[in-house]
Order: C-alpha cells, then structure tokens, then sequence
C-alpha cells in the first residue's frame, strides 16, 4: 500500500531559494529515505533518517522526522537548476521493503 | 562497479506475449527487489529477494514471477502481458536484508525498463 505521501506535489522556485517538501505516512516506521529522480532516469538515494533521528543534514539538504505527527520534510537549500527532478519519500517498517509516495516535482527556474 | 543494470531499455510487446526484464548488480548485495512506476502512483513493489533462492510478493505481484539463482541477477519474467502492465519497471538492490529496529540501508536502482503493452 502506498505508505508515504509528499506535499505539495509541485513546485517552482527561483535558483537560489529554499524548497521544502513534506511527506506523512501512517504505520510506525524503522526510518525513512528521501530519493531524487531526473527525467526519465532511476531513482538516486539522498538520505536517510532513522526512526531514532529528529533532524539530519547532508549537503544542501536538511531531512526532520517527527514520529509522532508521522511526516518528515525535506529542504533544499540554495537551490540551483540541476536540482529540477521528482523526490519521493519512502518508508521502511523494518524489514527493508520500501513504500513510497507519489513524488515531488521540483522546477527550479535559473 | 556498474551498479545495478536493466535490460532492455524499452520494449513494445503484443497483449498475450511473454517475456523475461534482466536485472543484474556487482555489489554483492543480498537485497533485489522489482518496482513498476505509473503516472501518479509512484513506486509499487512487484516482487524481492532477500537472498539466492528466496523470494516473497510485494504490492502488486499479479503476472509477474521472479527467480533468483545468483546472488547477481534478478529476473522479472512477465507470464501473458496485458495493457495494465504498461509502465516503467525500476530494479533495485540493498545490502542488508533486515535493517532492524532503527537502521535501514539505501537502495540503488537500475536505469528502468519502459514496457508498452499494445
């Protein structure tokens, strides 16, 4: 079943700005990813955030969890052109199977 | 490394035909699993493996069959096509079968595989 679900679905945004996309889910979880997909290619890993985590970063990217709200968000800081892709959230109930959501489109105009 | 690979890239197939999706990774991990993604649906979990001769059903397991021999490859074999299984068929390996309480790993993802059923 579709586990993860992103908002808001669509987004532009001028290169330089901030982008945040959220995701709510609604079994418990063992933790949770964040992918990134450009046209027509595979999905790529961005981060992960245990269940244990309330907030990681990586890069231009800060992840937060909150388990008792079941969301997450995603930030993309400074974002530049080549961030232009789908991100989708998935969960992990622990036994290494992902759900997904239905994805993010990010438009970052240069 | 390759990664994991996906054969073929594309491919048009009649209503009724069968055929196998190729999926192959170099990392030695234990973990393959199939997804097939459709316009606004995301990701959905077709079949996995968590190692050579074990395998179990995901979301959406119907018409499909996997095998897993190897450790390296993991094939999706479509049984007799149907206009429902147009879509694009995404394989992904992981290295750890379980990640426990509060672990988990990435998953890396194959280039996919666009399937027309006519």
């Amino acid at each position: 079943s579709q586990q993860g679900e992103e908002d808001p679905q669509a987004l532009s945004i001028q290169e330089g700005e901030n982008a945040t996309m959220n995701c709510s889910y609604k079994t418990s979880i063992n933790n949770l990813q964040w992918y990134r997909q450009n046209s027509g290619r595979g999905l790529v890993h961005l981060i992960l955030i245990r269940s244990n985590e309330r907030e990681k970063h990586s890069g231009r990217l800060r992840v937060t969890l909150d388990t008792s709200k079941k969301s997450s968000s995603l930030l993309i800081t400074a974002s530049r052109a080549a961030d232009t892709a789908s991100y989708f959230c998935a969960t992990d109930g622990g036994n290494n199977r992902l759900a997904f959501g239905k994805g993010n489109q990010v438009v970052v105009i240069p | 490394n390759a990664g994991v690979t996906q054969t073929p890239k594309f491919q048009v197939l009649k209503t009724g035909q069968s055929m196998t999706l190729q999926c192959a990774q170099d990392m030695n991990h234990e973990y393959m699993s199939w997804y097939r993604q459709d316009p606004g649906m995301g990701l959905r979990l077709i079949h996995y493996s968590v190692g050579a001769g074990i395998t179990d059903q995901g979301e959406v397991p119907n018409g499909y069959n996997v095998s897993r021999s190897t450790t390296e490859d993991f094939p999706l074999r479509l049984l007799s096509a149907a206009p429902s299984q147009t879509s694009v068929y995404f394989c992904a390996s992981s290295s750890a079968t379980s990640g426990g309480p509060g672990n988990g790993y990435e998953q890396y993802f194959g280039p996919g595989t666009r399937l027309t059923v006519t």
